[in-house]
């Protein structure tokens, strides 16, 4: 099984509907991130969370929110879907050091027509 | 501004020879370097990291060079193999921003049989 876990893999749904992307982690990790990749670009972080009682916003927050409704999940959610959050969007995690790597799920493919 | 670079958006070698991947960053504060190696649907994985009190650190194949005087990094890869063939993210983190880490646009290599 894999460490860290995202679903669904893919989705596509409409401008306007409200969606909800869940990661789970069994890895122990107090530390979780959403990233979101777009074509020939990086990973921009748009939440992060270093427990389950802080919750911070990244570089790209705008139009999302997040829940930590345990140590091992962390959903994303977009309340008003608009086709420019279209992109590739990950969950990480990592302990609770600056240096440690993060662990990335497989990612989940939303597109928004 | 992007504090992180990765100038070259793709590169080919021939199986057996040396890949270089470089890094470029601006933000001085930048005290911590990770490679992660991405194949298509999946998520990035840890590759290798460096802290910016060493200027080298190797693990098998791979090592990555620090220069922290032009702010630059690089990857090796000897020998390349046809399965290192991916896309390469450079992250840079900071103890002073939380540890949050800084990804690059990315380098996608292939490696020919």
């Amino acid at each position: 099984d894999a460490d860290v876990t995202q679903t669904p893999r893919n989705r596509i749904t409409k401008t306007g509907k409200r969606i909800m992307l869940e990661c789970s982690q069994t890895k122990g990790h107090d530390r979780m991130y959403w990233y979101r990749q777009d074509p020939g670009l990086g990973l921009r972080l748009i939440y992060y969370s270093f427990d389950v009682k802080d919750i911070n916003k990244g570089e790209i927050s705008d139009g999302y929110s997040v829940s930590r409704q345990a140590q091992a999940k962390f959903s994303l959610s977009l309340e008003s879907a608009i086709p420019n959050q279209t992109a590739l969007y990950f969950c990480a995690t990592s302990q609770g050091l600056y240096n440690q790597p993060q662990h990335f799920g497989d990612g989940t493919r939303l597109s928004i027509l | 501004d992007q504090q992180v670079k990765q100038n070259s958006p793709s590169l080919s070698v021939q199986e057996g020879r040396i890949s270089i991947l470089n890094c470029d960053y601006t933000n001085s504060m930048f005290d911590y370097f990770l490679w992660y190696k991405k194949y298509p649907a999946e998520g990035p994985t840890f590759l290798i990291s460096i802290s910016s009190i060493k200027d080298k650190n190797e693990d098998g194949r791979f090592t990555v060079f620090l220069n922290k005087s032009a702010k630059h990094l690089s990857l090796h890869i000897v020998p390349s193999q046809p399965g290192d063939s991916a896309v390469y993210f450079c992250a840079a983190s900071a103890l002073t921003n939380a540890g949050k880490s800084t990804f690059g646009d990315g380098t996608t290599l292939t490696v020919k049989p």
